[in-house]
């Protein structure tokens, strides 16, 4: 089983390029979530999304796109890149019912923005 | 607001010893959800517990236990007998009834020296 899986795992972006994330999830659950880590930050949500064709806002979505075309698929999109979204980024599924809240996450994707 | 601290930063401890991290959370909600998750270092979070806001019971998991305290907003987790394998930073989480949006405190980063 793949279960989350991220693409790129690394990039390294000069400022004011684009570029997009790419989160696959095969265990078909209806929630998915994009968070960002940094160091002594712990993780915060950029963007959610609890099911095919919705998104919604984190706590810090600011210079973030996102889209759930495919219940599988969850992108992440820096229109114009700044060297503070330098982060590590996780995507992460979940189940509803008995097992909600229980996140799956990816392995991380390193974007380093110069 | 929702919000969780995990004050201690890092702590080192030799195998064998217990250790116990700290987290605090703060919510309106009545109906809430705490979670732990440990990120070893290969970078993965992996989802270790979920208690929700009605259940003050204690759990045992093998050589890992929680303790939840509504009175003090506390959730801490208890390793006993450490092992190397147990270094890792670990996360304390908090979600509202819907699952919608999840709030790490910074995490502890927990060194067990052999």
């Amino acid at each position: 089983n793949a279960g989350v899986t991220q693409t790129p795992k690394f990039r390294v972006l000069k400022t004011g390029q684009s570029m997009t994330l790419l989160c696959a999830q095969d265990m078909n659950h209806e929630y998915m979530y994009w968070y960002r880590q940094d160091p002594g930050m712990g993780l915060r949500l950029i963007h959610y999304s609890v099911g095919e064709g919705t998104t919604a806002k984190g706590e810090v979505p600011d210079g973030y796109n996102v889209s759930r075309l495919k219940k599988q698929n969850f992108l992440l999109g820096l229109e114009s890149a700044a060297p503070s979204q330098t982060s590590v980024y996780f995507c992460a599924s979940s189940y509803q019912g008995a097992r909600a809240g229980e996140l799956f996450f990816g392995e991380g994707s390193r974007l380093t923005v110069l | 607001a929702q919000k969780v601290t995990q004050a201690q930063t890092e702590i080192s401890v030799v195998e064998k010893e217990d250790v116990t991290l700290d987290c605090v959370y703060e919510t309106r909600d009545t109906t809430y959800y705490l979670f732990w998750y440990k990120q070893p270092p290969s970078g993965e979070l992996v989802f270790l517990i979920r208690r929700n806001s009605f259940d003050e019971q204690n759990e045992i998991s093998g050589r890992y236990s929680w303790n939840f305290q509504k009175s003090t907003s506390s959730f801490n987790f208890t390793i006993t007998a450490s092992q190397v394998v147990d270094s890792a930073v670990y996360f304390c989480a908090l979600s509202g009834n819907n699952f919608n949006k999840f709030y790490f405190g910074s995490g502890t980063k927990l060194n067990v020296k052999p």
